[in-house]
């Protein structure tokens, strides 16, 4: 079974912090991903990575970043941690090759960010 | 531009009962792909079923079917015989284009009722 992990469950941070979100996947897969969730709005995508030391924007890229150094692991990274980044976040993986049902994402268990 | 739509926020089923979640679509790719994940209180996302724009079939996993119908941009989940373990939010997605990232709707909350 795919497994990523998400190196913590719940965080809370102050307004100005720099906050690492980290995720890590066990089975080589290439593509990495990272969504935020909030009520009523479902996932968006934040970062995605197709490969170590890619990294692309998505649809809510602004007051974050990412860092992909070893194929295994993808960082979230918040400059500047402001109140509105409260979130969910999620991290996926998948094959490459583009989508399909063979290569559907497999989900971390989130981490619940609560920013002060 | 691609989107996906679910209108219902919430469903209630006796358990038992089929149930029908409602999942719409726009995108202008011709080839794409449609998921349902199911994401119990405990947060983790777990995948279901996936439907591909081609496939000549409806897509089928045990409980879960999916309703697809190409013409009107639609692929509803349909559960059946639902469970007590059903109780969850669930999400579809939609995959295309050159990346093929998924787009999620708002999700539908499902609770069995017992």
């Amino acid at each position: 079974d795919v497994k990523v992990t998400q190196s913590s469950r719940y965080l809370v941070k102050r307004t100005g912090e720099k906050v690492f979100l980290e995720c890590v996947q066990d089975m080589d897969h290439e593509n990495m991903f990272w969504y935020r969730q909030d009520p009523g709005l479902g996932l968006r995508l934040i970062y995605f990575s197709y490969d170590v030391k890619m990294k692309e924007k998505g649809d809510i890229p602004e007051g974050y970043s990412v860092s992909r150094e070893k194929k295994e692991r993808f960082s979230l990274i918040l400059e500047s941690a402001s109140t509105n980044q409260t979130s969910m976040y999620l991290c996926a993986s998948r094959l490459a090759g583009g989508w399909g049902g063979n290569s559907p994402l497999h989900f971390g268990n989130g981490t619940r960010l609560t920013v002060t | 531009a691609q989107k996906i739509t679910q209108t219902q926020p919430g469903m209630f089923v006796q358990e038992k009962e089929a149930v029908t979640l409602d999942c719409t679509y726009d995108t202008s790719d011709p080839s794409y792909g449609l998921f349902w994940y199911k994401q119990p209180s405990s947060g983790e996302m777990i995948f279901l079923i996936y439907q591909g724009s081609y496939d000549q079939q409806n897509a089928t996993e045990g409980r879960y079917s999916l309703n697809f119908q190409k013409a009107r941009k639609s692929a509803n989940l349909v559960i059946s015989a639902s469970q007590l373990g059903d109780s969850a939010m669930y999400f579809c997605a939609l995959a295309g284009g050159s990346q093929g990232n998924l787009i999620f709707g708002k999700g539908t909350k499902l609770s069995v009722k017992p």
